[in-house]
């Protein structure tokens, strides 16, 4: 069965301090991972598709990056803004993702 | 343009009311899924709608109806809800359901049942 863990599970943060996201998957045949933040009582906003291992991508202050058994989701220089809940999901052989639990991040100003 | 709407924003209901979710995206997508989303847990699928036809149901109860009357459109019906079944109900779409395509949700219908 897939599983995907995300840490730390709470993260909070000074505005300006850079940290990083955790995402740790046990897939047999990743197919895709996926990235979307969440504010409270909306739906997830998509960020990042990963496809494979060494593969990066970028918008603003995110940056998210794949390895064979992980996808770290940097934040540099964050501003309150990006105040959120981050999910992390995996996609195998089928339709079905499987998500992790999230990190929620709050920035001070 | 990625989105995905979803009416109403908010629902209160009492066990014996019939309502529905409505979900709609006009991005071609020819996949679209229903979620339900319980506070500080993630989503959790209940319904896929490949070429408007069901193509998965993850064993959820009867009191949830889906339909899919077009390539455009997705209902859920309610009917005889449980209290337990107060979440957030998010619709979903992407270009297929194939592997590996990015799923764009819509903003959630809140759900209380009394």
């Amino acid at each position: 069965e897939d599983q995907v863990t995300q840490s730390p599970e709470a993260l909070r943060l000074q505005e300006g301090e850079s940290s990083s996201l955790n995402c740790s998957y046990t897939v047999s045949g990743l197919r895709g991972l996926f990235w979307y933040r969440q504010d409270p009582g909306k739906g997830p906003e998509f960020l990042f598709t990963l496809y494979s291992a060494g593969e990066e991508k970028e918008k603003e202050r995110l940056k998210a990056t794949l390895t064979k058994k992980e996808s770290f989701l940097h934040i540099t220089a964050p501003k309150p803004e990006d105040s959120a809940t981050y999910l992390c999901a995996v996609q195998a052989d089928d339709y079905k993702l499987s998500f992790g639990a999230g990190t929620t991040v709050t920035v001070r100003a | 343009d990625t989105e995905v709407t979803q009416t109403p924003k908010h629902l209160v209901m009492g066990m014996t009311n019939k309502k529905s979710l409505k979900c709609e995206q006009h991005m071609g997508h020819r996949a679209m899924y229903w979620y339900k989303q319980k506070a500080k847990k993630p989503p959790e699928l209940m319904f896929v709608y490949s070429y408007e036809k069901l193509s998965i149901n993850e064993s959820v109860p009867s009191r949830f109806s889906p339909e899919c009357p077009n390539s455009s459109l997705l209902n859920l019906h309610l009917h005889a809800l449980q209290p337990e079944d107060s979440a957030l109900y998010l619709c979903a779409s992407s270009s297929t359901s194939g592997s590996g395509e990015t799923q764009y949700f819509g903003p959630g219908t809140r759900l209380l049942v009394l």
